[in-house]
């Protein structure tokens, strides 16, 4: 597509259910990043994928959050049990390594809200 | 391992006027890249400008200029005849040699009509 597509939008969740936000990056570019935004801070590193696997996953908080990108396009975040604090905006980001200057282009993040 | 560090969390400036947005980074890699991001209300984050650390020239774009002083690890942002639509969240990032990229905390810039 022209651009990083994140869905949904927003989403409303209640405490210990299930979540999954999904994104759909630029098509060929084979890296794919997420972040996590909470209100007044920048961006915090989760979890970044080079093609099909999980090229760092240094950032995911705990085990309740996984990702997946089984066929080295779409990625889904999962998170498990949620939490209040898991509130927050999540930023997908794609990108094509190995052209010099990585330039990562963003979605516009899935805003989640857990009540 | 990286940290960015804004030390600004609010600045603003008259229209037309030119304002400067600090950064600091702290690494042990010697080839890197830096940019700044906007983020305006939409929360989409937007390229405004990148400096290879190993180009001793500044990156310029526009009326976006940097100052970058690898010695000092500081990568600042220099917006000139600035307008009402530059209003947003201003972030600096790091990229490492690992192609990861961590961001500071950011700067809110308000543009005074």
């Amino acid at each position: 597509g022209a651009g990083v597509s994140q869905t949904p939008s927003n989403k409303v969740t209640e405490k210990g259910k299930y979540v999954e936000l999904r994104c759909d990056p630029i098509s060929g570019h084979t890296a794919l990043y997420w972040y996590r935004q909470s209100l007044g801070q920048g961006p915090e590193f989760l979890i970044y994928f080079q093609g099909t696997g999980a090229a760092d996953d240094s950032g995911l908080p705990n085990d309740r959050f996984f990702a997946v990108r089984p066929e080295g396009s779409v990625s889904t975040l999962k998170i498990q049990r949620t939490e209040r604090g898991d509130s927050a905006v999540y930023l997908c980001a794609s990108s094509l390594v190995g052209t010099g200057a990585n330039v990562l282009t963003f979605g516009a993040g899935s805003r989640l809200t857990v009540l | 391992a990286q940290t960015v560090t804004q030390s600004q969390p609010e600045m603003s400036v008259q229209e037309a006027e030119t304002v400067t947005l600090s950064c600091t980074y702290d690494t042990s890699e010697s080839d890197y890249y830096l940019f700044w991001y906007k983020q305006p209300p939409s929360r989409q984050m937007i390229l405004v400008i990148r400096q290879e650390a190993y180009k001793q020239q500044n990156a310029t774009e526009n009326r976006f200029s940097v100052n970058f002083q690898k010695a000092a690890k500081s990568f600042s942002l220099k917006i000139s005849d600035s307008q009402l639509g530059d209003a947003a969240m201003y972030f600096c990032a790091y990229l490492t040699g690992a192609n990861n990229l961590f961001f500071g905390t950011g700067t809110r810039l308000t543009v005074i009509p």
